[in-house]
């Protein structure tokens, strides 16, 4: 089991461009969050999903962000627009159901220029 | 407002010695709390969880609900367990997934 999955490890945008981030959980866990973390700053939640359903984005920025599980294929958060606000390192973590220990990726590095 | 507060940013000890870190929380329910540690060019992983109660790698850590406190205590450091440790509450109403996390404590374990 290669663990969960993250792709790019290193993404740079120019002001305006949009970001996609990809998290492929691990094998047998239907459960995905996505977390954010600032400079010199904890993580911070962003976003719960299940597969085809988002349940829980009450961390997720009204404007610009968004994010999907679909019955196929990695999930994706994609940021629209970037800003240099927006660089940061973006974690995925996955769980086999609500109660279960989660698992982090390796993170993706946004850097908007 | 749900808060992890770590207010050490660095903790540097040696070998031997004992290790605390702190971390405080706010939170209005029953809390669920955590300590996760990120080893050198590794991902971030669960250390311990309260309600398991265990001792992990000679950590143990428990919940003061009075002082709203969750310290990560070991009593001999080892030089493996330089490390970032970050503070976790879930405030999910039960999805463990669902955190806060403090801002994280660097531990150096000096030789």
């Amino acid at each position: 089991n290669a663990g969960v999955m993250q792709n790019p490890r290193h993404l740079v945008r120019r002001r305006g461009q949009e970001a996609r981030l990809r998290c492929s959980p691990m094998k047998g866990h239907s459960h995905v969050y996505w977390y954010r973390q600032l400079p010199e700053e904890g993580l911070k939640f962003m976003v719960y999903l299940q597969k085809e359903n988002i349940i829980d984005e009450s961390g997720m920025p009204k404007e610009r962000f968004s994010a999907e599980f679909p019955k196929e294929g990695p999930s994706i958060l994609r940021i629209q627009q970037v800003v240099r606000g927006d660089s940061a390192a973006y974690f995925c973590a996955s769980s086999a159901d609500l109660a279960e220990e989660l698992f982090f990726g390796s993170g993706t590095q946004l850097s908007v220029l | 407002a749900q808060r992890v507060t770590q207010p050490e940013k660095l903790l540097s000890v040696f070998k031997g010695a004992p290790v605390e870190l702190k971390c405080n929380y706010s939170y209005s329910g029953s809390p669920e709390l955590f300590w996760y540690v990120q080893y050198s060019r590794q991902r971030l992983q669960l250390l311990l969880r309260h309600i398991s109660r265990e001792s992990i790698k000679g950590f143990t850590a428990d919940l003061n609900k009075g002082e709203t406190s969750f310290h990560l205590k070991k009593p001999f450091a080892q030089e493996e367990d330089s490390a970032m440790y970050y503070c976790a509450l879930s405030y999910g109403s039960g999805n463990t997934g669902k955190l806060i996390f403090g801002q994280g404590t660097t531990l150096q374990v000096k030789p």
